[in-house]
């Protein structure tokens, strides 16, 4: 699997339900991010959690973070037709060509109405 | 005011042309970014860049070349272009390095007929 690899890859929900997303990683990071992507538009950076935090929160998001499972999930509560979009996480990571910055293959969400 | 700004949005072009695409950031970063975002859409970096050093992802073709006129601006060169590289380009900057928010730009959506 990938260095920041989204599950699932696709999820349909109705308006008000919760939207959790998972995201697994390979090598040891400084931090790991979540980003949104509406369709045909640029990422927008939702949230940054950091390898010493277990958890945070932003609005009606939440983020946890297992560096023993390499592992974080994305937690949106009472979601919005709005919410509809495309979420990546990204991990800073040592490969081949140095620190990089490595994207998932992202979990498009689709809110119902 | 647009953070980091791209142009053109779309481009369409023929098979063995050379083209470029800009990016802008008036946000005072110091690193800069590329990245191809594919069909599938996986995002994969190709060039981060500050006044110090240029870091390519060794898996780009040397048909890509970035070209940076001043901190600001982030150009990516592209040379006799193939039908392969058909894909959204998003630049991006950070404040410093990896490990920082990124700020995308719209994106420039690239046709190769």
């Amino acid at each position: 699997s990938q260095q920041g690899e989204e599950d699932p890859q696709a999820l349909s929900i109705q308006e008000g339900e919760n939207a959790t997303m998972n995201c697994s990683y390979k090598t040891s990071i400084n931090n790991l991010q979540w980003y949104r992507q509406n369709s045909g538009r640029g990422l927008v950076h939702l949230i940054l959690i950091r390898s010493n935090e277990r958890e945070k929160h932003s609005g009606r998001l939440r983020v946890t973070l297992d560096t023993s499972k390499k592992s974080s999930s994305l937690l949106i509560t009472a979601s919005r037709a709005a919410d509809t979009a495309s979420y990546f996480c990204a991990t800073d990571a040592y490969s081949n060509y140095g620190q990089n910055f490595v994207f998932g293959p992202g979990t498009r969400l689709s809110v119902l109405p | 005011d647009t953070a980091v700004s791209q142009t053109p949005k779309y481009l369409v072009t023929q098979m063995g042309n050379d083209k470029s695409i800009k990016c802008e950031q008036n946000l005072g970063h110091d690193t800069m970014y590329w990245y191809k975002q594919d069909s599938k859409k996986f995002l994969k970096i190709m060039f981060s860049y500050n006044n110090k050093e240029l870091i390519i992802n060794e898996t780009v073709p040397n048909r890509f070349s970035p070209k940076s006129p001043d901190k600001a601006h982030l150009n990516l060169h592209i040379n006799s272009l193939e039908l392969g590289d058909s894909a959204v380009y998003f630049c991006a900057s950070t404040v410093a390095g990896y490990t920082d928010t990124q700020y995308f730009g719209p994106g420039t959506r690239l046709t190769v007929l």
